[in-house]
Order: C-alpha cells, then structure tokens, then sequence
C-alpha cells in the first residue's frame, strides 16, 4: 500500500519566517519526490522535484530528502503572503524524469500573514 | 499555448444520469491521467492512460469509465453517477520520459444530488 502522509495544517507563519513542510512515504522503493503548490479552487503546479538524498534549492524554496527515514522536507525562506496555499507533497516508484504514477499525500494548508 | 482543458467546470446533476467530462490537451504528451480530490484525502488517481487505447485503473476506479481513441482525449464517463462521486476531478497529462511535471487542467467541481 503506496501511503503518502502530511500533517494537514493549517500551518500559520509570520511573513518574513521560515515555513517548514513535511512529508513522509512508506515505500521505500520511491524513487522521486514532488512538492505541487495549490491555491484555493486552482489546479496543482509543481514547484520543486528531487530524487537524491540532500538537499536541492531553488530560489527562496528547499527541498530535502532523506531516504533512509523516509522524509521530503519543503522550506520555504522569507515567506510571502502570496505563499499562502496548500502544499501537495508526491512520490512515485519511477526513476528521475519521469512524472508518471503519482501517489499524492493529502496536502498541508499554509497562511503567511503579514 | 500549452495547456490541458476540461469541460464543463461546474456541474450539477441527479443520481444515475449518465454524464462525460471531457479532458484534452495540445502538447502531444502520451501520459493522460484522471485524479478526484476530496477533503481531507489529497488527489486518488482514478484511471491512467500511456498512450491511444491503452488505459488501466489507478486506485479509485469504481463506477468510473475512461477512453483513449485520440492521444489529445481522455474523458471520462460516469455511466449512473452517485452522491459519493461529488469532488472535483482534475485531468493530467505529461510525457512519458523527460519530464518531471505533470500539468493539470483546471478542475471540475461535480455535484451529483
């Protein structure tokens, strides 16, 4: 049983902090790790992706992976309340470069307030 | 521009009134996938498809049906919907190698009275 687990939230910031979001998977073959981005009656898009254990940044956002427990991390430095959204964390069983098979966790609500 | 649409956005119908959702999208991508979102339990994939004519059920695919005749079209059919199937659905698609994003069409928010 794939199993994708996220703390639901909300999970309130102060603009300016640091916003930590995590996730963890139960299959420990999962090979790719997805954090989507969703804003209130809109659709997903995918900020970050990593399939090597570290860390990889991009722009004001790290992604975190650590395969041995299991756990992606998003942070999110000097949040914005244009930060505020519900944060979808995704793996797959794939190798890198592939964005197919999806398993979802059920996503952490975000508020960043000024 | 690229992009992945679904029709219609809102619908509101009875129990067991056959209805289609439509999905297509304009990058040529052979990957189309259907996805339900519902509080509090993330998007379930419903039915995948990897190319024309081939589709196989995701992890909720009861009371669902699923087509892949053109590799633009994926809709998906409620043959005598239930209350239970009031979500809102997002269609996906994305290549089979080389990408690492699925794009998502808008959603549609269905209501089956």
């Amino acid at each position: 049983q794939k199993e994708v687990e996220q703390n639901s939230g909300p999970l309130s910031v102060p603009e300016g902090a640091i916003a930590s979001l995590n996730c963890t998977y139960s299959d420990r073959g999962s090979q790719s790790f997805f954090w989507y981005r969703q804003y209130s009656g809109k659709s997903p898009e995918l900020i970050m992706f990593i399939y090597s254990n570290g860390d990889k940044e991009d722009g004001r956002f790290t992604a975190q992976l650590n395969k041995a427990s299991q756990y992606v991390s998003l942070l999110i430095r000097d949040s914005q309340p244009s930060d505020s959204a519900t944060y979808l964390c995704a793996v797959n069983l794939l190798p890198s470069g592939s964005a197919r098979q999806l398993t979802f966790g059920s996503g952490t609500q975000l508020t960043v307030l000024p | 521009e690229a992009q992945v649409t679904q029709n219609p956005r809102y619908l509101i119908t009875v129990t067991g009134k056959k209805l289609t959702v439509t999905c297509s999208q304009n990058m040529n991508h052979e990957y189309m996938s259907w996805y339900r979102q519902d509080p509090g339990l993330g998007l379930r994939q419903i039915y995948y498809s990897m190319n024309v004519e081939v589709t196989d059920k995701g992890d909720v695919p009861e009371g669902y049906k699923v087509s892949r005749k053109e590799k633009r079209n994926f809709p998906l059919i409620l043959e005598s919907p239930s209350p239970n199937q009031t979500s809102l659905y997002f269609c996906a698609s994305s290549p089979i190698q080389g990408s690492y994003e699925q794009y998502f069409g808008p959603g549609t928010r269905l209501t089956v009275t």
